[in-house]
């Protein structure tokens, strides 16, 4: 039992260049997020998905795509990196139900771009 | 609309000293409540939460919290830190959805244990 997976672990890219952030969960949970991390400011929401089949926009969503390609999988796309979005990525899942509203996180993903 | 704020950014004390890292929340409904942690160079984990019944939550590693309605807060408190109680600490505010929750972070609190 995996938890939640992410890859890669990090990342370099120039500014201007795209690239997928993948995540993977295998706890069945119906809800999947994608915040990021930077200095002082905690975790912020770019988007999630409530349900297979559905995404929404959270705090921070600009310069960011996602997809939720299945129940296990939710990537995150940047489709022309900036400065600026050199952070720590993080994915999450969870379910209101049995797992009382807790969020489980993967490992993260450090992006730098340049 | 929630909010969640850390009163202290850097909280350094002496091993085996008592800690107290303040949480002080805004929220127009009631409300779930979590503290995170996060060890160097890795995710978060959970420490504790709080959904109802009792207001002193205990949680992994010896920490407890309480939730003070009155005063909206959910301070974390251990009676007698260890050097590998050094991470940086979060509590969130949790929003329900259809389906799942929506989580709001506080900026953090680091916690550094000194020998």
């Amino acid at each position: 039992n995996a938890g939640v997976t992410q890859t890669p672990k990090f990342q370099v890219l120039k500014t201007g260049q795209s690239m997928t952030l993948q995540c993977a969960q295998d706890m069945n949970h119906n809800s999947m997020y994608w915040y990021r991390q930077d200095p002082g400011m905690g975790l912020r929401l770019i988007y999630y998905s409530a349900s297979e089949g559905t995404t929404d926009k959270g705090e921070v969503p600009n310069g960011y795509n996602v997809s939720r390609l299945n129940k296990r999988e939710f990537s995150l796309r940047l489709e022309s990196a900036a400065p600026s979005q050199t952070s720590v990525y993080f994915c999450a899942s969870g379910d209101r139900g049995t797992s009382s509203y807790e969020q489980y996180f993967g490992p993260g993903t450090r992006l730098t771009v340049t | 609309a929630q909010s969640v704020t850390q009163l202290d950014s850097q909280v350094p004390v002496f091993e085996e000293a008592p800690v107290e890292l303040r949480c002080n929340y805004s929220s127009s409904v009631s409300v779930y409540l979590f503290w995170y942690v996060q060890y160097p160079n890795q995710g978060l984990q959970l420490l504790l939460k709080y959904l109802s019944g009792s207001t002193l939550v205990k949680g992994i590693n010896g920490f407890e919290a309480e939730f003070n309605k009155s005063q909206t807060s959910f301070h974390l408190r251990k009676p007698s830190v260890h050097i590998s109680d050094t991470a940086e600490y979060f509590c969130a505010v949790s929003r329900l959805l259809t389906s799942g929750s929506r989580l709001t972070f506080g900026e953090g609190t680091q916690l550094t244990v000194n020998p």
